[in-house]
């Protein structure tokens, strides 16, 4: 079974600047994705990046990028330029690769984000 | 494309009453999850279904919770009867199982419920 851990529960950030939300991970799997979802009050969950585990290059989605180390097992999200509409909840989320079927996401507990302005 | 329609958007019930959601997944998605997250928690997966088929449902509480997909599009999630630890928000998904998508999940905005 496949485990995601967040350990920042609540994180703040100045308008305009940068911030780095934590994600670690624990699978025997190779093939894997790896997802950062954004819940704002509305609830509906939100894709904001995804990574494949084989690709080695770090996914990069305008002003979010990924920082991904297989090997320890880390997906940290890295929002630049932070805006009032990035406040919200954030989830990790790991989902094993099969390309017969939909596949099930795990999520980590999240980190609730407050943009400041 | 339309999105994933979930109904209701709140339920307030009192303990040991039964309570019904309905989801509609994107048209063409032949696979659909029922996510319960609790407040504070990431999402939890409590069935998922492809077509009208159960896939995956190990983590359902069988003994109050039923799910059905009767023609393989919309779904419902029963409880009966419901405990105050079943307060959360339910969360439906959607996808399309083909190589090229498989792994993005479309989600709804979710039926928040609360038991007194």
């Amino acid at each position: 079974a496949q485990t995601v851990t967040q350990s920042q529960p609540e994180m703040s950030v100045q308008e305009a600047e940068t911030v780095t939300l934590s994600c670690t991970y624990d699978t025997s799997e190779s093939n894997y994705y790896l997802f950062w979802y954004k819940q704002p009050p509305s609830r509906q969950m939100i894709l904001v990046i995804r990574q494949e585990a084989y690709k080695q290059q770090n996914a990069t989605e305008n002003r979010f990028s990924v920082n991904f180390q297989k090997a320890a097992k880390s997906f940290s999200l890295k929002i630049s330029d932070s805006q009032l509409g990035d406040t919200a909840m954030y989830f990790c989320a790991f989902m094993k690769h099969n390309v017969n079927a939909g596949n099930m996401l795990t999520f980590g507990g999240g980190t609730r984000l407050m943009v400041k302005p | 494309e339309a999105g994933v329609a979930q109904s209701p958007r709140y339920k307030i019930i009192e303990k040991r009453q039964s309570v019904a959601f309905w989801c509609n997944p994107i048209s063409g998605h032949a696979t659909l999850y029922w996510y319960q997250q609790i407040l504070g928690q990431g999402p939890k997966l409590l069935i998922q279904f492809q077509n009208n088929g159960v896939v995956d449902d190990s983590q359902l509480p069988k003994d109050r919770f039923s799910a059905e997909r009767l023609k393989g599009v919309d779904s419902t999630l029963k409880i009966q009867p419901a405990k105050l630890e079943d307060s959360a928000v339910y969360l439906c998904a959607s996808t399309s199982p083909t190589v090229a998508t498989n792994e993005k999940l479309f989600f709804g905005s979710g039926t928040q419920l609360s038991v007194l």
